[in-house]
């Protein structure tokens, strides 16, 4: 199947400030990506689909101003943690997809897992 | 969202087939019944999909009801490295959004 990767697999940051982590889709051209957070025990939750060239769309509850998406490419997009707290210590996955059709498969990167203290 | 119910925990012993079920009673004639699993500490990885027919693949099988209100993922030979949490996921076609339930979390027992 298609590799998506995600980069760093961990990190562990301050209180107060930012950490981006970017999702990278190595051997399609991924149309639209999307970010999902994990908590221990819990399932994937939905934070926000981003197409390429245009704004992020979040899900209720996400804060677009603390979660930056950028998806300035069709093999790139980011995510950025601004001015992180502990409680969002948590596992960040992207999803990539080529261009919708006839049930487009999504792929998985290994996840980010965050700590922030 | 169509929605899918899922036991939360299954058990296998090792080398022998296991059954996932999942109902979607309320599955709409658009929806493609899809399955991902996710190891410890990795990202979701896509196991098969489905529309109507049983589909096969090198990984598992999926049986889909003929009033496509349940399916159920067949691992024909499980092994350890088959343990971990398994999504059934109704996907709209026009849709491409992917949103998770719970799961089932399959242990294998060696």
């Amino acid at each position: 199947g298609a590799v998506v990767s995600q980069h760093p697999s961990w990190v562990i940051c301050k209180s107060g400030t930012s950490v981006k982590i970017e999702c990278r889709s190595l051997d399609f051209q991924a149309t639209t990506m999307f970010w999902y957070r994990q908590f221990p025990k819990q399932s994937l939750m939905l934070m926000a689909t981003s197409n390429e060239g245009s704004k992020a769309t979040y899900e209720q509850g996400v804060e677009k101003d603390k979660f930056l998406i950028n998806h300035a490419s069709l093999t790139l997009s980011t995510l950025t943690v601004t001015s992180a707290h502990p409680e969002d210590s948590s596992f960040y996955i992207c999803s990539a997809r080529g261009k919708l059709g006839v049930n487009t498969e999504a792929f998985f990167g290994q996840g980010t897992r965050l700590t922030v203290v | 969202d169509a929605k899918t119910t899922q036991p939360n925990s299954m058990e296998s012993n090792e080398e022998e087939p296991v059954h996932l079920p999942c109902n979607h009673s309320t599955i709409s004639g658009t929806d493609y019944i899809h399955w991902y699993r996710q190891l410890p500490s990795q990202g979701p990885e896509y196991v098969i999909h489905g529309l109507t027919s049983n589909v096969n693949n090198r990984m598992a099988s999926l049986a889909i009801a003929e009033d496509r209100k349940s399916s159920t993922l067949i691992l024909h030979r499980a092994t350890l490295r088959d343990a971990a949490v398994y999504y059934c996921i109704l996907r709209d076609r026009r849709d491409d959004k992917i949103i998770f339930g719970k799961g089932t979390r399959l242990h294998i027992l060696p």
